[in-house]
């Protein structure tokens, strides 16, 4: 079946540091990829979404390209804020399908 | 954008009680909406995916007595805990996707926390 693999956190990086996060993904057909965020207490958000391959969905200095031929979806941001602490789940959709997350990456920025 | 709002945020219950928590979406119809527990520092674990006007489908694993899921609007999804216990303690979040939302988009109510002493 249909799965996402992200790296393991927890995360923690200084403030203006460069982000990836990594997420892989294993599924037939051409699914739709996401990132959402959760922030401590709170549900997830949809950060940033991308439909087809070489897409790159971006959203609040975060960024994420469509790859297919590597089978990645990995997150970036050039300088995170403490702001920025949550954690990040990767996603894949089919047309039909629930949402199929991977476990969560948690990150901490530090000022 | 789409907006999906769930309704109670935080609610806690005596044991053996039932409790109801709704899922909406505010401004597009939700043709499938999704039922999605999660344990502290858990990931997400979906319960139950429910289309309008038919029965929810449950994962394996999921009791369907237990968590009744009712979705018999296409703006609204309700999840009724029945006879909770303390082990039923945890953070409950609802999903939609629908008509008119671009790129296959699922959507996410604000969640709910669900206590039950």
């Amino acid at each position: 079946g249909d799965s996402v693999t992200q790296m393991e956190g927890p995360v923690t990086l200084s403030e203006e540091a460069f982000l990836t996060i990594n997420c892989t993904y294993t599924a037939t057909g051409y699914p739709s990829l996401f990132w959402y965020v959760q922030y401590p207490g709170e549900g997830l958000q949809l950060l940033l979404k991308a439909t087809k391959a070489d897409d790159k969905g971006s959203n609040k200095g975060f960024e994420a390209t469509y790859r297919k031929e590597t089978t990645s979806f990995h997150l970036e941001k050039g300088s995170v804020q403490v702001s920025d602490s949550a954690v990040y789940f990767c996603a894949l959709s089919g047309r039909n399908t629930p949402l199929v997350f991977g476990k969560g990456t948690r990150l901490s920025v530090i000022a | 954008g789409a907006v999906v709002s769930q309704h109670p945020s935080r609610v806690i219950c005596k044991s053996g009680t039932s409790v109801k928590i709704e899922c909406r979406s505010l401004d597009f119809q939700a043709t499938t909406m999704f039922w999605y527990r999660q344990f502290p520092k858990q990931s997400l674990m979906l319960m139950a995916t429910s289309n309008e006007g038919s029965k929810a489908t449950y994962e394996q694993g999921v009791e369907k007595d237990k968590f009744l899921i009712n979705h018999a609007s296409l703006t609204l999804s309700t999840l009724t805990v029945t006879s909770a216990h303390p082990e039923d303690s945890s953070f409950y979040i609802c999903s939609a996707r629908g008509r008119a939302v671009s790129g296959n988009t699922i959507y996410f109510g604000e969640g709910s926390w669900l206590t039950v002493v």
